[in-house]
């Protein structure tokens, strides 16, 4: 079974420009999740989609974004990017919501590196 | 407001040494997650614990989940170079809107 993917794995931009970035999840899995990490940090919660919609968002500002498709894949958006923005983006799947169950796994990506300069 | 503090940031050891990482808070948890991560890869969970003064053993390691649900820790027996990589807990916020909130890992690195 394939794992969790996103493409691009590395992306440099600009300030001011936006950027999308893409998470396929496990075949099966409806529920993903969408994560920033950073040296600063850590790994800090954007938001969850379960079935193309939004259940849970993080604390972020308006210019993050996303979507589910009913295919389970996921992009999210950033808009306006600015130099505090670059960040290793990761997306996980698991097979139901995660949250709440303790059985519930989520299975990571390897993520996408984004540089903004 | 970081909930989720987690000691120490960085640890460097020789094979064979064991070592204990720690993760605290304030806040109490419905359960709390540890996770891998290599570079270049994403966090990988080894284990998830649930119940308050809860221990569950994985081969060379042990995590244990405290009390009162607001702190934990996983301790690695005689460190072997494999293990090296970055720690990750992370606490399943209580509520209306659960979410899973990390602390900022320990980078372990074992020399051989």
């Amino acid at each position: 079974k394939a794992g969790v993917t996103q493409t691009p794995r590395y992306l440099i931009k600009t300030r001011g420009q936006q950027v999308t970035l893409s998470c396929s999840p496990i075949s099966g899995h409806r529920s993903v999740s969408w994560y920033q990490q950073t040296p600063g940090q850590g790994l800090q919660f954007l938001f969850e989609y379960f079935s193309e919609t939004q259940r849970n968002k993080g604390n972020f500002p308006g210019r993050f974004s996303g979507r589910q498709f009913s295919n389970s894949r996921s992009e999210m958006n950033v808009s306006t990017l600015e130099l505090g923005d670059s960040a290793l983006y990761l997306c996980a799947s698991s097979f139901l919501v995660p949250l709440g169950r303790s059985t519930d796994t989520q299975y990571f990506g390897p993520g996408t590196r984004l540089t903004v300069l | 407001t970081q909930l989720l503090e987690q000691s120490p940031q960085f640890l460097s050891i020789q094979e064979g040494e064991n070592l204990t990482v720690y993760c605290n808070s304030s806040s109490v948890f419905s359960s709390l997650q540890w996770y891998r991560q290599e570079p270049g890869e994403g966090p990988v969970l080894l284990v998830t614990v649930v119940t308050g003064g809860e221990v569950k053993k994985l081969k060379r390691l042990t995590f244990q989940f405290g009390d009162a649900r607001k702190d934990s820790s996983l301790h690695i027996t005689a460190a072997q170079p494999g293990d090296t990589g970055l720690y990750l807990c992370a606490g399943l916020t209580q509520g209306g809107s659960e979410k899973l909130v990390f602390g900022k890992g320990t980078k372990l690195t074992v020399n051989p």
